[in-house]
């Protein structure tokens, strides 16, 4: 099945920092999201975006489809983005990333 | 309805007990899924349905797993026989098509304890 790779597992960032979440997957999909998981566990749809460049606010992401790899982009962190960022990948059903986990501080 | 509604939200049970759990999707959305999502962890695919056909089960862990949407709108999620493996939060998510190229909205949820 697909394999699906987040990088880095966790990150540390100052309010007000910038970061880049990464994405590798091992198949063509025609799925491609990004989801925020917040502290009390709601998973929250950030982007879909199976090929191409979005943006919505302080977000961006960008998918390199021929090259298998999604990068989300947080600009001016703040402490309400943390939390657990999800890519999840697929053709019907999704196949999520482990995550990356995402802690702002103040 | 507005969003994709789940309930109960939370659920504590005992081992050996069944349990119902449901899943209320967006009005007209055609694709229903149930995902498992253990602590620490992303969520993992159970089943799906379009409409009322399940061309997928791969997921389920076992037997003891149940889904079905009769009327091609709500779904419940049943494990029988629960054991504390199971414990996990569950997650309906419901999309437009069935094609697999649109984003799939989830709820907010169930959580399930097997004590």
């Amino acid at each position: 099945g697909i394999q699906v790779e987040q990088s880095p597992p966790d990150l540390i960032l100052q309010e007000g920092a910038n970061s880049t979440l990464r994405c590798n997957f091992s198949d063509s999909v025609n799925n491609l999201q990004w989801f925020h998981q917040n502290p009390w566990g709601q998973l929250i749809n950030l982007f879909y975006i199976p090929s191409g460049t979005k943006q919505n606010g302080r977000l961006s992401a960008t998918t390199v489809a021929t090259e298998r790899y999604s990068l989300l982009y947080i600009s001016s962190s703040q402490t309400t983005d943390s939390g657990v960022y999800f890519c999840a990948v697929g053709r019907d059903k999704l196949v999520f990333g482990a995550g990356t986990i995402l802690r702002v501080k103040s | 309805g507005a969003g994709v509604s789940q309930s109960p939200r939370y659920k504590v049970t005992k081992r050996g007990q069944d349990v119902t759990l449901r899943c209320d999707p967006i009005s007209s959305h055609a694709t229903l899924y149930w995902y498992q999502q253990a602590l620490g962890q992303g969520p993992e695919f159970l089943t799906y349905f379009n409409y009322e056909a399940q061309p997928d089960k791969s997921g389920l862990p076992s037997d003891r797993f149940s889904a079905e949407r009769p009327e091609g709108s709500i779904s419940t999620l049943t494990i029988q026989r629960t054991e504390q493996r199971d414990s996990a939060m569950y997650r309906c998510a419901s999309s437009l098509g069935g094609t697999g190229r649109e984003t799939q909205y989830f709820g907010p949820g169930t959580r399930l304890l097997v004590l």
